[in-house]
């Protein structure tokens, strides 16, 4: 099946820990983003790529870290730096100026 | 940064009524968006809308890109209950630009 896929579905991690967020897609798309969704709001972009070896910080990428050392993946490491790392992260991927199609999403939590 | 403001945050009625929301833009976008997402799932795509003036339907769900490219709107016809979620809308402002910039979102609640 084509799509994209985030893992795991739930994370829980220790104060002062990395940890990093994989997502997969197969939809040979050249854009992937990372976006973060805290309860009852919007979504807020903290980083995305528009192609390989290639990415840009959004509104709030602090804390975070990414690589695209392929097409197919875009992780997110969400670093000890991350002050309130508790929330629901998006992942999507995008062909060249058309829809954007997200994963299931991950949701950390900073035990 | 391009801001996205849509309305209302928050809607609640009765199954079988008609819903209508929209967003705005301070800047003009080239691409609208409507997703819906599932509590705890990952938004899904409704509807796309790639030309001003476009109105676009799927099932009961009618969206339109507004002339001035600033702003559209999604109608929502005989609601039922499985309607319920968060909309968002999205933009893009086009070129060479990949960013997309989402709303807040719509929360709709429909009471059977």
């Amino acid at each position: 099946d084509g799509g994209i896929t985030q893992s795991p579905k739930y994370l829980f991690r220790k104060e002062g820990q990395n940890v990093t967020l994989s997502c997969e897609q197969n939809l040979n798309h050249d854009a992937m983003y990372w976006y973060r969704q805290d309860p009852g709001q919007g979504l807020r972009l903290i980083y995305y790529s528009q192609i390989v070896n290639d990415f840009q910080k959004g509104d709030i990428a602090e804390g975070y870290s990414v690589s695209r050392e392929k097409k197919e993946s875009f992780p997110l490491t969400v670093t000890s730096a991350q002050k309130n790392p508790t929330a629901f992260y998006l992942c999507a991927s995008r062909a060249t100026g058309d829809k954007a199609f997200f994963g299931q999403g991950t949701r950390l939590t900073v035990v | 940064g391009q801001q996205l403001n849509q309305s209302p945050q928050s809607m609640f009625i009765q199954e079988g009524e008609d819903v209508s929301m929209n967003c705005t833009s301070s800047s003009i976008f080239n691409t609208w968006l409507w997703y819906k997402q599932d509590p705890g799932e990952g938004p899904v795509l409704l509807i796309a809308l790639y030309k001003a003036g476009e109105l676009t339907s799927n099932g009961r769900l009618t969206a339109q890109f507004g002339i001035t490219r600033k702003d559209s709107f999604l109608n929502i016809s005989a609601s039922i209950p499985s309607d319920v979620g968060i909309y968002f809308c999205a933009g893009q402002s086009g070129g060479s630009n990949y960013k997309l910039t989402f709303g807040k979102g719509t929360l709709l609640t429909v009471n059977p």
